[in-house]
């Protein structure tokens, strides 16, 4: 079946520093890959996606390139900021249906 | 535009009881997922409906079961609680065209189970 791993969290970094977070799936065909971010108290949403091998999802300075030959789709942001502080889910969507498979997640704390 | 809103927000339980869970998705959207978020387990799908459809389940015990009314709002129950399903529950609902992928989600319903 499909899944999705995600690097191990929690990661904290200071405000400004690069983050990377990474993200590999097992798929059969070629799914949709996403990211979507959980602010504290509020439900999931979307940070960026992209649909086929090599497309690049971006949104709010992040940024995720859609890997088919490593099976990956690394989140990353340049210089990160405290309202970044959030958990970072990595996720698939098969080709058809609309059923997402997600990772476990990963919180990211950004200090001032 | 109003968001996803799932009712209640926060409830809790005792074991042997059974709950029932509301979503009202964007007016315009006619599917609704239904995800179950656990510090253990992460999300995991539940179930999806569209057009008061079932059309795909998760691997989840038949205490789990929702339908879908025709205005699209949708309702989940779990009977016989369990105090494994304490959890979030999340409500997610999408385009007609259902191949965006792009969920919107609520803020879900905490449950408790004691």
């Amino acid at each position: 079946g499909n899944s999705v791993t995600q690097m191990e969290g929690p990661v904290t970094l200071s405000e400004e520093a690069f983050l990377t977070i990474n993200c590999t799936y097992t798929a059969t065909g070629y799914p949709s890959l996403f990211w979507y971010v959980q602010y504290p108290g509020e439900g999931l949403q979307l940070l960026l996606k992209a649909t086929k091998a090599d497309d690049k999802g971006s949104n709010k300075g992040f940024e995720a390139t859609y890997r088919k030959e490593t099976t990956s789709f690394h989140l990353e942001k340049g210089s990160v900021q405290v309202s970044d502080s959030a958990v970072y889910f990595c996720a698939l969507k098969e080709t058809s249906g609309s059923r997402l498979t997600f990772g476990e997640g990963t919180q990211l704390t950004v200090n001032p | 535009k109003a968001g996803v809103t799932q009712t209640p927000r926060y409830l809790i339980k005792t074991r042997g009881q059974q709950v029932t869970l509301s979503c009202s998705p964007i007016s315009g959207h006619r599917s609704v997922s239904w995800y179950q978020q656990t510090p253990g387990q992460g999300l995991q799908f539940l179930f999806e409906y569209f057009s008061e459809t079932q059309r795909n389940k998760g691997n989840f015990p038949g205490r789990f079961s929702g339908r879908q009314f025709s205005n699209s709002r949708s309702e989940m129950n779990v009977s016989t609680l369990e105090l494994g399903d304490s959890a979030l529950y999340l409500c997610a609902s999408s385009l007609p065209n259902r191949d965006t992928g792009e969920l919107f989600f609520g803020e879900g319903s905490r449950l408790t189970v004691l």
